[in-house]
């Protein structure tokens, strides 16, 4: 899986198999998550968000699941597909002083074949 | 809506010279953001705007780096001079900031290589 500040792992999978992508954030006061998409030459793309108060949200094909006690958030795509071949993001949203930032991990390369 | 648009999208110019890169914000949105982007270092905030002021600017390399937005439509990220480390792809992301944050979006990326 993936940590922020650390290397850029590779995830393969075959199409149609469901993969997790893991994501350790460093800060147990961000209230907001998001997962973005990168496709080669593009900017990131937002696939699916969740508040510090919740611990599962569903999307099209995608689930996000937050845990709080350990700092983990996961991405499970399911029935991947060649499309979904990227480098996926995980960020971390942080309030201070009344403005908030997005502080990204590095990523995780998914490959479908 | 066109979304963020960033440009250049590719720029190629020698190490010394005055780099220039271009942004417009989605309409409406009030926070906009500076990421550079490198194999090495990932993704890193650079600086960003809340209401065309900048907030933050501690993840600005150096003094070569400068930024502004001059108004809600538009703001500029200039290196001067550049150099071959600032070979990057340099992303601006805009979203609306409040009670709720909301989702951040990214423009397309401006290439940027320095010999």
């Amino acid at each position: 899986g993936e940590s922020v500040g650390l290397h850029l792992p590779t995830l393969s999978v075959q199409e149609g198999d469901n993969s997790i992508i893991n994501c350790a954030y460093s800060n147990s006061a961000s209230d907001y998550f998001i997962w973005y998409k990168q496709e080669s030459g593009k900017g990131p793309q937002f696939i699916i968000d969740i508040r510090s108060n919740m611990d599962k949200r569903q999307g099209q094909r995608v689930t996000v699941l937050l845990n709080k006690t350990v700092k983990h958030l996961s991405l499970q795509i399911a029935a991947t597909q060649p499309g979904d071949s990227a480098v996926y993001f995980c960020a971390e949203n942080l309030r201070a002083a009344g403005y908030s930032t997005l502080t990204f991990g590095k990523g995780t390369m998914l490959l479908v074949s | 809506d066109a979304g963020v648009i960033q440009s250049p999208r590719h720029e190629v110019t020698e190490m010394g010279q005055e780099v220039t890169l271009r942004c417009k914000p989605i309409s409406g949105h009030n926070s906009l953001f500076w990421y550079r982007q490198t194999m090495m270092r990932g993704l890193e905030l650079l600086i960003y705007f809340n209401n065309n002021v900048p907030i933050d600017d501690s993840g600005m390399p150096e003094d070569r780096f400068s930024a502004k937005m001059p108004n809600a439509s538009f703001s500029t990220l200039k290196i001067q001079p550049s150099e071959p480390r600032d070979s990057a792809v340099y992303f601006c992301a805009s979203r609306i900031q409040g009670a709720a944050d909301g989702e951040l979006f990214f423009g397309e990326g401006s290439r940027l290589t320095v010999l």
